[in-house]
């Protein structure tokens, strides 16, 4: 049973518009949320992440949006580049917990057209 | 300056063999993970260490899987007698913090492959 989801395994945006990717979560321990991004062949790098005391957290171009009652984040990246083209996964954590190892999604690929 | 590297990049293995696969952290990262990426998936959680002490295990499949981290620096992944659902990608992760839900420096990988 995944206790995180992203439920579009891809996207496609045009250059400039908006991306939004969204993530749904089961467990309601979870209080502490990231984003990795990742290209072929190398490891995620980490993009933001929201706590749980926050409802949105930006920086730059990347702007994370969390409802915690709907159990729901998106990231909104405006505007998009082709250098945004990767795989996005959300991760969940409950910090507050002895349980506080990272939960990844499925993730979701992202291709943003020239 | 230097990250995570994971050595090999590529094993091919036959099924019944022992593999090993090391991870060098960031210098000075006090927590490390290892992580199993199947295609298509995100990484799913194998093991977690604090400097030499493995505080977290749980997510090893089988007891074929072993992690060690003797000195607090490297780290092996050792899986015996490898069987096809091993074939993954594997990544090694570490962390400056002593939590495990901060933001984490991830190598490239170890793809695994058994025939």
């Amino acid at each position: 049973d995944q206790q995180v989801k992203q439920n579009s395994p891809s996207l496609s945006v045009q250059e400039g518009r908006i991306s939004i990717l969204n993530c749904d979560y089961t467990n309601s321990m979870f209080d502490y949320f990231l984003w990795y991004k990742k290209y072929p062949a190398e490891g995620p790098t980490f993009l933001i992440s929201i706590s749980s005391i926050k409802d949105k957290n930006e920086d730059g171009r990347f702007t994370v949006f969390l409802n915690k009652s709907a159990k729901h984040l998106s990231l909104h990246i405006v505007p998009s580049q082709p250098g945004d083209s990767a795989v996005y996964f959300c991760a969940a954590s409950a910090m507050k917990t002895s349980y506080d190892k990272v939960i990844f999604g499925p993730g979701t690929s992202l291709s943003v057209i020239p | 300056g230097a990250g995570v590297s994971q050595s090999p990049r590529y094993k091919v293995a036959k099924r019944g063999q022992d593999v090993a696969l090391r991870c060098d952290p960031i210098s000075g990262h006090v927590s490390l993970f290892w992580y199993q990426q199947a295609l298509g998936q995100g990484p799913e959680f194998l093991t977690y260490f604090q400097n030499e002490a493995q505080l977290d295990k749980s997510g090893l499949p089988s007891d074929r899987f072993f992690a060690e981290r003797p000195e607090g620096s490297v780290s092996t992944l050792k899986i015996q007698r490898t069987q096809q659902e091993d074939s993954a990608v594997y990544l090694c992760a570490s962390s400056p913090m002593r939590t495990a839900y901060n933001e984490q420096f991830f190598g490239p990988g170890t793809r695994l492959t058994v025939l």
